[in-house]
């Protein structure tokens, strides 16, 4: 079975400083995709990232960066420089090549910028 | 906006009856999710539809039903509702019948059963 944990339930941090939302995943697949969303406190849900597990490249978007990991199957999620705006609650999702791309969400960790 | 249109907003109803969720995927899009979000489950796949069709289904309760039209436009039936049943209801959809390329999420329904 498969399984995405986020062990972090809520992250407080003071503004300016770097934060890292860790994810784990499970799969016996080799084939499979991992995402980030954010979930602000208007309750949308938001997407960051989309990785393939064939793709183990680190990737950096401003502020934000990822790192892949197979070997520890990890997908975890660093903010620089956290700012009050970065204030939400962060899902990691994982999904299978063929299973009609249901997305099977960790607990999500929330994170609290404070100024 | 994401370009997918959930109504209503907000709904509040009464233990034991029967509410229709409303979804318009983004233009294109010819695949649609349903996700339950409560705060002791999390964010929980209910079923899929794609061009009509049913495609995959989740943790969905049989009081539940759901389809999708010819305009590609879909709707979440709940029925005998329980106040567990309150939840975050979200809607997303994707060009193709699989998410891999992940997909864009309506901003939900919030369903009070009181």
């Amino acid at each position: 079975a498969q399984k995405v944990t986020q062990a972090q339930t809520e992250i407080s941090v003071v503004e300016k400083e770097d934060v890292t939302l860790d994810c784990v995943y499970e799969t016996r697949d080799t084939t499979y995709y991992l995402f980030w969303y954010k979930q602000p406190p208007s309750g949308e849900l938001v997407f960051l990232i989309r990785r393939n597990s064939f793709d183990e490249q680190n990737e950096i978007s401003g502020r934000y960066s990822w790192n892949f990991q197979k070997s520890t199957s990890s997908f975890n999620f660093t903010i620089t420089a956290s700012q009050v705006v970065d204030s939400a609650v962060y899902f990691c999702a994982l999904t299978l090549y063929n299973q009609g791309g249901k997305l099977i969400f960790g607990q999500g960790t929330e994170l609290s910028v404070k100024p | 906006d994401s370009g997918v249109t959930q109504t209503p907003k907000h709904l509040i109803t009464a233990t034991g009856q029967r509410v229709t969720l409303r979804c318009s995927p983004r233009s294109g899009d010819l695949s649609v999710y349903w996700y339950q979000q409560s705060l002791d489950q999390g964010l929980q796949f209910l079923i899929q539809y794609y061009n009509g069709e049913e495609r995959a289904k989740g943790n969905i309760l049989e009081r539940f039903s759901a389809q999708q039209f010819p305009d590609l436009h879909s709707e979440l039936n709940l029925s005998s509702l329980e106040l567990g049943d309150s939840a975050l209801y979200f809607c997303a959809s994707s060009v193709t019948g699989e998410g891999h390329y992940g997909y864009t999420f309506g901003s939900g329904t919030r369903l009070t059963v009181v």
